[in-house]
């Protein structure tokens, strides 16, 4: 069965750290893939996409991520984290390359940012 | 601003008391969809509407049905809930398999 995995399950940085959080998907096809953000009390957030062409896809306030097909990886990097970036991301795959609708969440990953 | 509604934000139900969701949207998306999120679990897709066809996932459970009368609502019905059942209910929306755009949620408990 597909499935995507988020390693870390709480990250906790300080103010201007840099991050980078970790996501592996399992499908050998065509993928479309998706980084959400869910913000304290908040709805999920689309913060980047990928759908083709370049690996290295930049999202909404200074996030970025990279496709790495051969190690079936997405990614998502910030180089200077703000106390306002707490809060749950996601990772997402639409397996077939957006012929189906089944988007398959991972876990998720907490993010505390220390002012 | 175009976005997704969901009501009520939070419910309760008692154990075996049909209850419904609901979700609108201003959109104007074709597919709608309905996921269920437990506490720190991944949201799960229960099904989707591509517009009138409904799509259910092979795992979901007989004791949740969908309805979706026009292009703006869906709904939710969980016919018997249980306990097991109490979770994050979260619909969302894509302009065919592009992007989906999610609603608040409702937080159901099982009482």
């Amino acid at each position: 069965a597909q499935s995507v995995s988020q390693h870390n399950h709480h990250v906790i940085l300080s103010e201007a750290a840099s991050l980078e959080l970790g996501c592996n998907y399992s499908y050998g096809g065509t993928v479309n893939l998706f980084w959400y953000v869910q913000y304290p009390g908040q709805h999920l957030q689309l913060l980047l996409k990928y759908f083709s062409g370049d690996p290295l896809v930049k999202g909404i306030k200074g996030f970025e991520a990279e496709f790495i097909k051969s190690k079936f990886s997405f990614n998502l990097r910030k180089p200077s984290v703000q106390w306002s970036d707490t809060a749950e991301y996601f990772c997402a795959v639409n397996a077939g390359g957006g012929s189906q609708g089944n988007l398959i969440f991972g876990k998720g990953t907490k993010l505390s940012v220390k002012p | 601003d175009a976005m997704v509604i969901q009501n009520p934000r939070y419910q309760v139900t008692q154990f075996g008391k049909p209850v419904t969701l609901s979700c609108s949207q201003t959109l104007n998306h074709n597919v709608m969809y309905w996921y269920q999120q437990k506490s720190s679990q991944a949201p799960k897709l229960l099904f989707h509407y591509y517009d009138k066809d409904f799509n259910n996932e092979a795992d979901t459970p007989d004791n949740f049905q969908s309805r979706r009368p026009n292009t703006s609502f869906c709904f939710l019905d969980i016919r018997s809930p249980g306990l097991g059942d109490a979770a994050m209910y979260l619909c969302a929306t894509s302009s065919h398999y592009n992007e989906q755009f999610f609603g608040p949620g409702t937080r159901l408990t099982v009482l």
